[in-house]
C-alpha cells in the first residue's frame, strides 16, 4: 500500500470546518483512500473512502486532488466530539486486505 | 455502535501466563481481522479469517494463534505472555472479507504486569 504523509496535529475552533489533509503522492490507480478516526482508546471509526471522485456522507466530505496525490478530509462543523486521532490510509482493494495505519493527525477541537 | 463485540473490556494477567479474547462481529459479516495497539508500535494488523479459514497474516507472534468458530464468532488466544504484549487489541468485521469496509469493535485492554 502507498505512504500517506499526515500532519501530527491540528487544531480547530468548535463550529468550524475542520479540514485534514494528506499526502500519498505514491498511490496507484486502483488504490482507494480511506478515512477512520479514534477517539480516545475507543476503537477506529470508519469515516469515508473514495477512489478519485469528491465524496460526501453524513459525517465528512472527501476531496481528492486531480492526480490524486493527496486528499482533505473536511469535517464541515466540528464540535468537541470531533477530537480524536485520524488516520488516513491508502488501501489496494485488489490485493490485501488489511489496513495500514500511519501516526495519523491529532485533531483538537476548542471551544 | 459498530456493531461489533468484543469481551473482556480489560484483562490483567500476569507474565507466562495465556488468555483468550473473544470477538463477534457484526451480523452477516463474514471475515474478522484483530489488531493490535500498543504505545510505541501504533496500530498493526495480525490476521484475518473469512467463513472460519485463515485469510492473511500480519505481524503476528508465534505465541499468538487465532481461530474463527462455525458461528463466525473469533478468538484470539495469546500464550507465554510478556511485558510487552500490553496493549489494545481490536477485532474488526466486514461482510465478505476484500475491499469492503472494516468495522472495528471497542478493543480488549490487555495488562500484563
Amino acid at each position: 500500500d502507498a505512504k500517506t504523509t499526515q500532519p501530527p496535529s491540528m487544531d480547530c475552533a468548535e463550529g468550524r470546518a475542520a479540514n485534514l489533509p494528506c499526502n500519498h503522492s505514491t498511490i496507484s490507480g486502483n488504490e482507494y483512500v480511506y478515512w477512520y478516526r479514534q477517539i480516545h482508546s475507543q476503537g477506529p471509526q470508519y469515516i469515508i473512502h473514495g477512489l478519485k471522485n469528491n465524496e460526501t456522507n453524513e459525517m465528512a466530505s472527501l476531496i481528492i486532488t486531480e492526480d490524486r496525490k493527496s486528499s482533505t478530509l473536511i469535517l464541515p462543523h466540528a464540535t468537541l466530539r470531533d477530537t480524536a486521532v485520524y488516520y488516513c490510509i491508502v488501501r489496494n482493494n485488489n490485493a490485501g486486505n488489511m489496513l495500514t495505519f500511519g501516526g495519523g493527525t491529532r485533531l483538537m477541537v476548542k471551544p | 455502535d459498530s456493531g461489533v463485540t468484543q469481551t473482556p473490556k480489560h484483562l490483567i494477567t500476569a507474565t507466562g501466563q495465556r488468555v483468550t479474547l473473544r470477538c463477534s462481529p457484526r451480523s452477516g459479516d463474514l471475515s474478522v481481522y484483530w489488531y493490535q495497539q500498543s504505545l510505541d508500535q501504533g496500530l498493526q494488523f495480525l490476521i484475518q479469517y473469512y467463513n472460519g479459514e485463515e485469510r492473511a497474516k500480519g505481524n503476528i507472534l508465534e505465541r499468538f494463534s487465532a481461530q474463527q468458530f462455525p458461528d463466525l464468532h473469533s478468538e484470539l488466544n495469546l500464550s507465554s505472555l510478556e511485558l510487552g504484549d500490553s496493549a489494545l487489541y481490536f477485532c474488526a468485521s466486514s461482510n465478505w472479507g476484500g475491499s469492503d469496509t472494516q468495522y472495528f469493535g471497542p478493543g480488549t485492554r490487555l495488562t500484563v504486569l
